[in-house]
């Protein structure tokens, strides 16, 4: 069976803080796909990056960095010098065939 | 595009009550979705179509029905609504199912049944 575990129910920063949301995935896939999704206040699910299983590269956009270790099953998202607007909701979510199977979600909360 | 959109926004119904959720797509996309989204928990899956005539059930279906007569909609309807249907429901549709393509969400319905 999937399953996608967010441990950090909620978590509190100051602006400028650096931020790193866990995300631990089980599967006995051998290909697999591994996503992240931002909930703003306002409700809609927003896709930030994808990840397939067999590029283990770290990737930077911004502010936000992803690595991705499958020695760990773990897939993290590292926001840097957080800002009130990163204020959100993020999943993680693990896909097998057509299907994602969610984590429960981090609550972000950051402050001025 | 529009993408994805849901109607209505938001519903009250009664217990017992029936109603059907609507969710088109402007994108041509073959897959389709439908979540549930319950207070401090992650989207579950309902149900979800591979493309026209074709629907198979998801994590969560007791309750629901689905149909997709065209590649555009993907209602979900309730027929005797309960307590625990209460949620926000979320449609989704894909390009393809397999692969990195990333599944693009509607705004989401917000449900309460009393």
């Amino acid at each position: 069976a999937q399953k996608v575990t967010q441990a950090q129910t909620e978590i509190s920063v100051v602006e400028k803080e650096d931020v790193t949301l866990d995300c631990v995935y089980e599967t006995r896939d051998t290909t697999y796909y591994l996503f992240w999704y931002k909930q703003p206040p306002s409700g809609e699910l927003v896709f930030l990056i994808r990840r397939n299983s067999f590029d283990e590269q770290n990737e930077i956009s911004g502010r936000y960095s992803w690595n991705f270790q499958k020695s760990t099953s773990s897939f993290n998202f590292t926001i840097t010098a957080s800002q009130v607007v990163d204020s959100a909701v993020y999943f993680c979510a693990l896909k097998r065939y057509s299907t994602l199977t969610f984590g429960k979600g981090t609550m972000l909360l950051v402050s001025p | 595009n529009a993408g994805v959109t849901q109607t209505p926004k938001f519903r009250i119904l009664k217990i017992g009550q029936s109603m059907t959720l609507q969710c088109t797509q402007d994108m041509n996309h073959n897959y389709m979705y439908w979540y549930r989204q319950d207070p401090g928990m992650g989207l579950k899956l309902i149900y979800y179509s591979v493309g026209a005539g074709i629907t198979d059930k998801g994590e969560v279906p007791n309750g629901y029905n689905v149909s997709r007569s065209t590649t555009e909609d993907f209602p979900l309807r309730l027929e005797l609504a309960a307590p625990s249907q209460t949620s926000v429901y979320f449609c989704a549709s894909s390009n393809t199912g397999t692969g990195t393509n990333e599944q693009f969400f509607g705004p989401g319905t917000r449900l309460t049944v009393l």
